[in-house]
C-alpha cells in the first residue's frame, strides 16, 4: 500500500535560519509531488507541484525553493527564513488518471521567531 | 489559468438536517477531476468525494452527493442527514487531466448544530 511520510511535525526557527522539510511516498512510482501552505484557519496556497524528478513548477514567487532528487522524494527549503513563513505545511501526492485523488501527510507546523 | 472558488467562509446546519456547499471552477484542461475534502481539527486531509469532468452522472458517496454543472463550472457538495462529526473545515479542489496541477478554494467551515 502507498504511504506518505512528511517530517518534521512541528519546527520552530529564528528569523534568517535555513529551513529544510521533507516528504517521501512509498508504494507508487512517478507520482506528481505538491506543497502547500495554510495559514490559520484559511485554505491551502498551492507553492509547488512536480511531475517528475527535476522538474518543478512555482506557483507563487517567494523566499522558498523545492526540489525533487528521488523519484518519490520531494523537499522545501529556504536559506533564510521570515516571519510571514509561519503556518501549516502540507505534502501530497496524486498518480495518473481514473480513480484518482490526492494523498496527503501529516503536515508540518512552523513557527519563525 | 486554474482557480477554484468558495463563496462561503462558513456555514451552519442542524444535525439530520441536509445542508450544500457551493463551489464553481476555471481551468483550461479539458480533462480534469474535481474533488471534495474535509479537514477536521486534526487537519488531516480526507477525501469526501470525486467526480471525473468527462462523466455526466454526479457522483454520491452514502450521505454526500455533488450537483456537477459543467457548463456553469459549478461543483456544489450536497450533505444529507448531517452529522455532528460532518463538522469540519470543506475544500473543493480541481486537478488538471494533463498539468496535474492541483488547485483549491479557500474553503468553507461547517458548523453542525445538535
Amino acid at each position: 500500500s502507498q504511504t506518505i511520510h512528511q517530517w518534521p511535525a512541528t519546527l520552530v526557527q529564528p528569523v534568517g535560519s535555513p529551513l529544510s522539510l521533507e516528504c517521501t511516498v512509498e508504494g507508487t512510482s512517478n507520482p506528481n509531488l505538491y506543497w502547500y501552505r495554510q495559514a490559520a484557519g484559511r485554505g491551502l496556497q498551492l507553492l509547488f507541484y512536480s511531475v517528475g524528478i527535476g522538474q518543478i513548477s512555482s506557483e507563487v514567487p517567494q523566499n522558498l525553493s523545492a526540489s525533487r532528487p528521488q523519484d518519490r522524494q520531494f523537499i522545501l527549503s529556504s536559506k533564510k527564513l521570515l516571519l510571514s513563513d509561519s503556518g501549516f505545511y502540507l505534502c501530497a501526492w496524486s498518480v495518473g488518471a481514473g480513480d484518482t485523488e490526492a494523498f496527503f501527510g501529516q503536515g508540518t507546523r512552523l513557527t519563525v521567531v | 489559468a486554474q482557480t477554484v472558488t468558495q463563496s462561503q467562509p462558513e456555514m451552519s446546519v442542524q444535525e439530520a438536517e441536509t445542508v450544500t456547499l457551493s463551489c464553481t471552477y476555471d481551468t483550461s484542461e479539458s480533462d480534469y477531476y474535481l474533488f471534495w475534502y474535509k479537514q477536521p481539527p486534526s487537519r488531516q486531509m480526507i477525501l469526501v468525494i470525486r467526480q471525473e469532468a468527462y462523466k455526466q452522472q454526479n457522483a454520491t458517496e452514502n450521505r454526500f452527493s455533488v450537483n456537477f454543472q459543467k457548463a456553469a463550472k459549478s461543483f456544489s457538495l450536497k450533505i444529507s442527514d448531517s452529522q455532528l462529526g460532518d463538522a469540519a473545515m470543506y475544500f473543493c479542489a480541481s486537478l488538471g487531466g494533463s498539468n496535474y496541477k492541483l488547485t483549491f478554494g479557500k474553503g468553507t467551515l461547517l458548523t453542525v448544530n445538535p
